[in-house]
């Protein structure tokens, strides 16, 4: 079946340590997405890419990197210049946006 | 840019009862919208897709509306049952010409047995 895979489910940061989160998806989409989601504050869009070597800073890119290599992958990295990383991470993707939105089981990351 | 609200925050209800979440959105040029099912502690699952042409969009238990011209979206659920209990959003293009979704904060749905 074709999806989104997010991985790890669960992450642990320390302090000035950078992290990666990877995202992968089989649905032959050109874009793909990444959502960061806090408690009553909603979703928030970190970095897209639209194609392949190409992305474009959303809304709360700071202390965030992505590269997009593949079609198929777009890996999200939390840097140390993130002061308040903890919170769940979502990816998506989406052929066109005129045919919605596909979403992964997401990756909560927690600073210990 | 687009901004999206959702009312009520919270909703608990008797299992077997009809009801409606609402969405309200700030662009009118908006061209589709989307509902998503948030399970606690699990990614969002699409419920339902609605293009602007088609006002009304429905799947099983579930219909959804959307009028441009208002700024209103609605989701409703028939004969609710304790398994519907999640947090449904909406969510529309950003517009302005930004890429991706602007999403609501959710409604907090409990189905009481």
């Amino acid at each position: 079946d074709g999806g989104i895979t997010q991985s790890p489910k669960y992450l642990f940061r320390k302090e000035g340590q950078n992290v990666t989160l990877s995202c992968e998806q089989n649905l032959n989409h050109d874009a793909m997405y990444w959502y960061r989601q806090d408690p009553g504050q909603g979703l928030r869009l970190i970095y897209y890419s639209q194609i392949v070597n190409d992305f474009q800073k959303g809304d709360i890119a700071e202390g965030y990197s992505v590269s997009r290599e593949k079609k198929e992958s777009f890996p999200l990295t939390v840097t140390s210049a993130q002061k308040n990383p903890t919170a769940f991470y979502l990816c998506a993707s989406s052929y066109r946006e005129f045919y919605g939105y596909t979403f992964g089981s997401g990756t909560r990351l927690t600073v210990v | 840019k687009q901004e999206v609200t959702q009312i009520p925050a919270a909703l608990s209800v008797p299992e077997g009862e009809n009801l409606v979440l609402n969405c309200s959105f700030t662009d009118s040029a908006i061209y589709n919208l989307q509902w998503f099912r948030q399970d606690p502690g699990k990614g969002l699952t699409s419920l339902l897709l609605i293009q602007s042409s088609q006002r009304e969009q429905t799947s099983g238990r579930l219909n959804a509306s959307l009028d441009k011209s208002s700024g209103r979206s609605t989701l409703y659920i028939a004969a609710s049952q304790p398994g519907d209990s999640a947090t449904y959003l909406c969510a529309g293009p950003s517009g302005g010409g930004a890429d991706g979704l602007t999403f609501g904060k959710g409604t907090h749905l409990i189905i009481q047995p």
